[in-house]
């Protein structure tokens, strides 16, 4: 079975350029996360999708950020612009329908701001 | 205050050693636990969670939990130097519907 894939697995741009990452969760699995991730921290939940509904985007930076997940299936996450401060690891996860206890992470996109 | 802190170490151990790994929580709502290990340049990923007060043991590693002290360990025995990684304790509170993670702690085993 094939896990979670992200792309693309590294991405560099200048400030206020705008970027996105594309997620596709593991076949079946209904709930899908978007992580940040800053060196030496844990990640930290940026949307949660039950299906195609975003259920919790309280943490997403609305200003630049947004994301989609139509069809319930693969989603998108955008930030446009970027600054320096977006650099980061982007996890995608997912996880069946009320497992959040057991998430499957993605390789991840690493982003550089410069 | 933080909803769920760990030190960052970085804990060092010799090889054959116990690594004792702690996390503190702040929802007294919370319900289930985890451990994810994540090595450097890699993905988190599950190793052993926890629902219920004391001890649940997987091969070389023992999760511990009390509710009523908010805490959450991790032991590894027989540490090897492949279990070198940063460890993340995770707490799904309940109350929110989400799972939050705490900074993580780097363990450093040895030869």
């Amino acid at each position: 079975e094939a896990g979670v894939v992200q792309s693309p697995r590294y991405k560099i741009i200048e400030k206020k350029q705008p970027v996105a990452f594309w997620c596709n969760p593991i076949s079946g699995h209904n709930t899908l996360y978007w992580y940040r991730q800053n060196l030496g921290q844990g990640p930290e939940l940026l949307i949660r999708y039950e299906n195609e509904e975003a259920v919790d985007d309280s943490q997403l930076p609305k200003d630049r950020f947004s994301a989609e997940r139509l069809k319930g299936v693969d989603s998108t996450l955008k930030i446009q612009p970027a600054e320096l401060g977006d650099s980061a690891v982007y996890l995608c996860a997912s996880s069946l329908a009320g497992a959040a206890y057991e998430q499957y992470f993605g390789p991840g996109t690493r982003l550089t701001v410069t | 205050q933080k909803e769920v802190e760990q030190n960052s170490g970085p804990l060092s151990v010799p090889e054959g050693a116990i690594a004792s790994l702690n996390c503190t929580y702040s929802d007294r709502g919370s319900q289930s636990f985890f451990w994810y290990r994540q090595y450097s340049g890699k993905s988190p990923e599950l190793i052993m969670f926890i629902y219920s007060n004391g001890d649940k043991e997987d091969g070389r590693f023992t999760a511990q939990l009390n509710k009523a002290s908010q805490y959450v360990s991790l032991l590894i025995r027989d540490s090897q130097p492949s279990d070198s990684a940063t460890y993340l304790c995770a707490v799904d509170l309940t109350s929110y519907d989400k799972v939050i993670f705490g900074p993580g702690t780097s363990l450093s085993v040895i030869p």
